[in-house]
Protein backbone atom coordinates (compact mmCIF):
# COMPACT_ATOMS: atom_id res chain seq x y z
CA UNK A 1 0.00 0.00 0.00
CA UNK A 2 1.75 2.62 -1.36
CA UNK A 3 1.11 6.28 0.50
CA UNK A 4 2.92 8.49 -2.21
CA UNK A 5 3.55 7.63 -5.08
CA UNK A 6 5.20 9.19 -8.64
CA UNK A 7 3.76 7.60 -11.40
CA UNK A 8 6.96 8.48 -13.77
CA UNK A 9 10.14 6.70 -13.35
CA UNK A 10 11.94 9.12 -15.76
CA UNK A 11 11.60 11.77 -17.26
CA UNK A 12 13.77 13.85 -20.06
CA UNK A 13 14.23 17.40 -20.80
CA UNK A 14 16.05 19.77 -22.72
CA UNK A 15 18.51 22.50 -21.19
CA UNK A 16 16.43 25.84 -21.15
CA UNK A 17 13.10 24.63 -20.77
CA UNK A 18 10.13 23.57 -17.58
CA UNK A 19 10.97 20.34 -15.87
CA UNK A 20 7.80 19.27 -14.12
CA UNK A 21 7.79 16.29 -11.57
CA UNK A 22 4.43 14.61 -9.96
CA UNK A 23 3.58 13.25 -6.86
CA UNK A 24 0.39 11.68 -5.66
CA UNK A 25 -0.44 10.85 -2.19
CA UNK A 26 -3.44 8.88 -0.56
CA UNK A 27 -3.41 9.82 3.49
CA UNK A 28 -5.37 12.58 4.03
CA UNK A 29 -3.64 13.51 7.31
CA UNK A 30 -0.16 14.28 5.48
CA UNK A 31 0.82 17.95 5.97
CA UNK A 32 4.33 18.74 5.48
CA UNK A 33 5.25 17.35 2.10
CA UNK A 34 9.24 17.61 0.94
CA UNK A 35 11.22 17.40 -2.32
CA UNK A 36 14.41 15.57 -2.15
CA UNK A 37 17.44 15.38 -5.18
CA UNK A 38 19.77 12.08 -5.06
CA UNK A 39 22.90 11.91 -7.08
CA UNK A 40 24.22 8.40 -7.15
CA UNK A 41 26.12 7.04 -4.48
CA UNK A 42 24.91 10.47 -2.06
CA UNK A 43 22.26 11.00 0.15
CA UNK A 44 19.37 12.42 -0.94
CA UNK A 45 19.53 16.73 -0.32
CA UNK A 46 16.84 18.40 0.79
CA UNK A 47 15.62 20.75 -2.12
CA UNK A 48 12.19 22.65 -1.33
CA UNK A 49 9.07 21.97 0.97
CA UNK A 50 5.67 23.44 1.26
CA UNK A 51 2.85 22.72 4.39
CA UNK A 52 -0.76 22.25 4.27
CA UNK A 53 -1.40 25.90 4.89
CA UNK A 54 -0.11 26.49 1.19
CA UNK A 55 -0.74 25.88 -2.21
CA UNK A 56 2.65 27.15 -3.58
CA UNK A 57 6.45 27.31 -2.09
CA UNK A 58 8.98 29.26 -4.67
CA UNK A 59 12.93 29.20 -3.96
CA UNK A 60 14.78 30.49 -6.97
CA UNK A 61 14.28 28.00 -10.28
CA UNK A 62 12.22 25.44 -7.86
CA UNK A 63 8.04 25.69 -6.89
CA UNK A 64 6.21 23.25 -5.46
CA UNK A 65 2.37 23.22 -5.96
CA UNK A 66 0.44 22.02 -3.58
CA UNK A 67 -3.57 20.28 -4.70
CA UNK A 68 -4.99 19.09 -1.05
CA UNK A 69 -8.18 18.06 -2.89
CA UNK A 70 -6.63 16.04 -5.80
CA UNK A 71 -3.90 15.01 -3.15
CA UNK A 72 -1.48 15.98 -5.68
CA UNK A 73 1.76 18.14 -5.51
CA UNK A 74 4.24 18.73 -8.11
CA UNK A 75 7.96 20.36 -8.64
CA UNK A 76 8.53 22.57 -11.29
CA UNK A 77 12.49 23.20 -12.30
CA UNK A 78 13.04 26.18 -14.52
CA UNK A 79 15.14 26.79 -16.58
CA UNK A 80 16.34 23.47 -16.01
CA UNK A 81 20.04 22.70 -16.52
CA UNK A 82 21.91 19.40 -16.61
CA UNK A 83 23.44 19.69 -13.60
CA UNK A 84 19.60 18.68 -12.26
CA UNK A 85 19.80 15.34 -13.36
CA UNK A 86 19.19 13.42 -10.95
CA UNK A 87 16.95 11.27 -9.08
CA UNK A 88 13.97 12.93 -7.37
CA UNK A 89 12.03 12.14 -4.41
CA UNK A 90 8.73 13.34 -2.89
CA UNK A 91 7.95 12.39 0.61
CA UNK A 92 5.43 13.52 2.99
CA UNK A 93 4.99 13.39 6.68
CA UNK A 94 1.89 13.63 9.23
CA UNK A 95 1.32 15.54 11.93
CA UNK A 96 4.57 16.12 14.31
CA UNK A 97 5.66 12.66 13.87
CA UNK A 98 8.95 13.46 11.87
CA UNK A 99 8.03 10.27 9.90
CA UNK A 100 8.72 10.62 6.30
CA UNK A 101 7.04 8.66 3.21
CA UNK A 102 9.00 8.49 0.30
CA UNK A 103 7.83 7.97 -3.26
CA UNK A 104 9.65 5.77 -5.40
CA UNK A 105 11.32 8.31 -7.03
CA UNK A 106 11.69 10.40 -10.46
CA UNK A 107 14.76 10.23 -12.57
CA UNK A 108 15.37 13.56 -14.38
CA UNK A 109 17.62 13.69 -17.31
CA UNK A 110 18.26 16.98 -18.45
CA UNK A 111 20.04 17.23 -22.06
CA UNK A 112 22.22 19.90 -23.44
CA UNK B 1 29.16 22.90 8.48
CA UNK B 2 29.52 19.28 8.65
CA UNK B 3 26.57 17.34 7.39
CA UNK B 4 25.74 14.01 9.10
CA UNK B 5 28.51 11.47 8.52
CA UNK B 6 28.17 8.11 8.31
CA UNK B 7 30.77 5.14 8.65
CA UNK B 8 31.65 2.95 6.99
CA UNK B 9 30.93 3.92 3.35
CA UNK B 10 30.93 0.39 1.86
CA UNK B 11 30.95 -2.81 3.89
CA UNK B 12 30.72 -6.16 2.54
CA UNK B 13 31.04 -9.61 5.07
CA UNK B 14 29.59 -12.77 5.18
CA UNK B 15 26.32 -13.86 6.30
CA UNK B 16 25.92 -14.67 9.79
CA UNK B 17 28.21 -11.60 11.03
CA UNK B 18 27.53 -8.96 12.85
CA UNK B 19 27.58 -5.53 10.89
CA UNK B 20 27.36 -2.07 13.15
CA UNK B 21 27.22 1.18 11.03
CA UNK B 22 27.89 4.63 12.29
CA UNK B 23 25.76 7.66 12.57
CA UNK B 24 27.23 11.37 13.78
CA UNK B 25 24.24 13.97 13.58
CA UNK B 26 24.45 17.13 12.11
CA UNK B 27 25.10 19.66 15.54
CA UNK B 28 22.21 21.07 17.25
CA UNK B 29 19.74 18.45 15.44
CA UNK B 30 18.09 16.48 18.45
CA UNK B 31 16.24 14.36 15.89
CA UNK B 32 17.81 11.39 14.02
CA UNK B 33 16.35 8.41 11.77
CA UNK B 34 17.51 5.27 10.33
CA UNK B 35 16.64 4.65 6.68
CA UNK B 36 16.76 1.42 4.18
CA UNK B 37 16.47 1.91 0.44
CA UNK B 38 16.28 -1.57 -1.64
CA UNK B 39 15.33 -1.35 -5.53
CA UNK B 40 12.41 -3.31 -4.49
CA UNK B 41 10.64 -0.93 -1.60
CA UNK B 42 12.66 2.31 -1.65
CA UNK B 43 13.52 4.47 1.18
CA UNK B 44 11.98 2.85 4.17
CA UNK B 45 12.29 4.42 7.61
CA UNK B 46 13.33 1.66 10.23
CA UNK B 47 13.41 3.63 13.48
CA UNK B 48 13.52 7.19 14.77
CA UNK B 49 14.65 9.34 17.51
CA UNK B 50 14.27 12.57 20.01
CA UNK B 51 16.52 13.23 22.03
CA UNK B 52 17.84 10.34 22.09
CA UNK B 53 15.22 8.60 22.93
CA UNK B 54 13.43 5.92 20.26
CA UNK B 55 10.16 6.76 19.31
CA UNK B 56 9.58 4.80 16.61
CA UNK B 57 10.96 1.27 15.36
CA UNK B 58 8.29 -0.07 13.51
CA UNK B 59 10.03 0.04 10.42
CA UNK B 60 12.81 -2.01 11.78
CA UNK B 61 12.14 -5.99 10.00
CA UNK B 62 13.54 -8.28 12.68
CA UNK B 63 14.90 -8.68 15.93
CA UNK B 64 18.32 -9.07 13.88
CA UNK B 65 17.91 -5.30 13.80
CA UNK B 66 18.85 -3.04 16.86
CA UNK B 67 19.67 0.68 16.82
CA UNK B 68 21.12 2.97 19.94
CA UNK B 69 21.54 6.77 20.50
CA UNK B 70 23.91 6.71 23.80
CA UNK B 71 24.28 10.76 23.10
CA UNK B 72 23.34 13.36 21.16
CA UNK B 73 26.37 12.88 18.69
CA UNK B 74 25.94 9.17 18.06
CA UNK B 75 24.18 6.15 17.09
CA UNK B 76 24.26 3.25 15.19
CA UNK B 77 22.20 0.43 14.04
CA UNK B 78 23.33 -3.63 14.08
CA UNK B 79 22.59 -6.18 12.08
CA UNK B 80 23.05 -9.59 14.14
CA UNK B 81 23.22 -11.87 12.45
CA UNK B 82 23.16 -10.85 8.99
CA UNK B 83 21.73 -12.08 5.88
CA UNK B 84 22.21 -11.57 2.47
CA UNK B 85 18.56 -9.75 2.30
CA UNK B 86 19.96 -7.27 4.35
CA UNK B 87 21.90 -6.00 1.26
CA UNK B 88 20.78 -2.44 0.33
CA UNK B 89 22.10 1.06 1.29
CA UNK B 90 21.54 2.03 4.62
CA UNK B 91 20.83 5.98 5.50
CA UNK B 92 20.95 8.59 8.74
CA UNK B 93 19.32 11.79 8.31
CA UNK B 94 19.08 14.26 11.26
CA UNK B 95 17.00 17.15 11.64
CA UNK B 96 15.80 19.67 14.61
CA UNK B 97 13.14 18.43 16.69
CA UNK B 98 9.37 20.34 16.08
CA UNK B 99 6.57 20.73 13.16
CA UNK B 100 8.06 21.05 9.41
CA UNK B 101 11.34 20.84 9.97
CA UNK B 102 13.06 18.69 7.15
CA UNK B 103 15.45 16.07 7.39
CA UNK B 104 19.31 16.13 6.11
CA UNK B 105 20.77 12.66 4.97
CA UNK B 106 24.13 11.49 5.17
CA UNK B 107 25.57 9.62 2.45
CA UNK B 108 24.41 6.25 2.91
CA UNK B 109 26.49 2.67 3.99
CA UNK B 110 26.42 0.35 1.13
CA UNK B 111 26.05 -2.74 2.67
CA UNK B 112 26.60 -6.12 1.35
CA UNK B 113 26.10 -9.63 2.74
CA UNK B 114 27.69 -12.17 1.24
Amino acid sequence: DQQVKQNSPSLSVQEGRISILNCDYTNSMFDYFLWYKKYPAEGPTFLISISSIKDKNEDGRFTVFLNKSAKHLSLHIVPSQPGDSAVYFCAASEGNTGKLIFGQGTTLQVKP
Amino acid sequence: DAGVIQSPRHEVTEMGQEVTLRCKPISGHNSLFWYRQTMMRGLELLIYFNNNVPIDDSGMPEDRFSAKMPNASFSTLKIQPSEPRDSAVYFCASSRVGLNQPQHFGDGTRLSIL
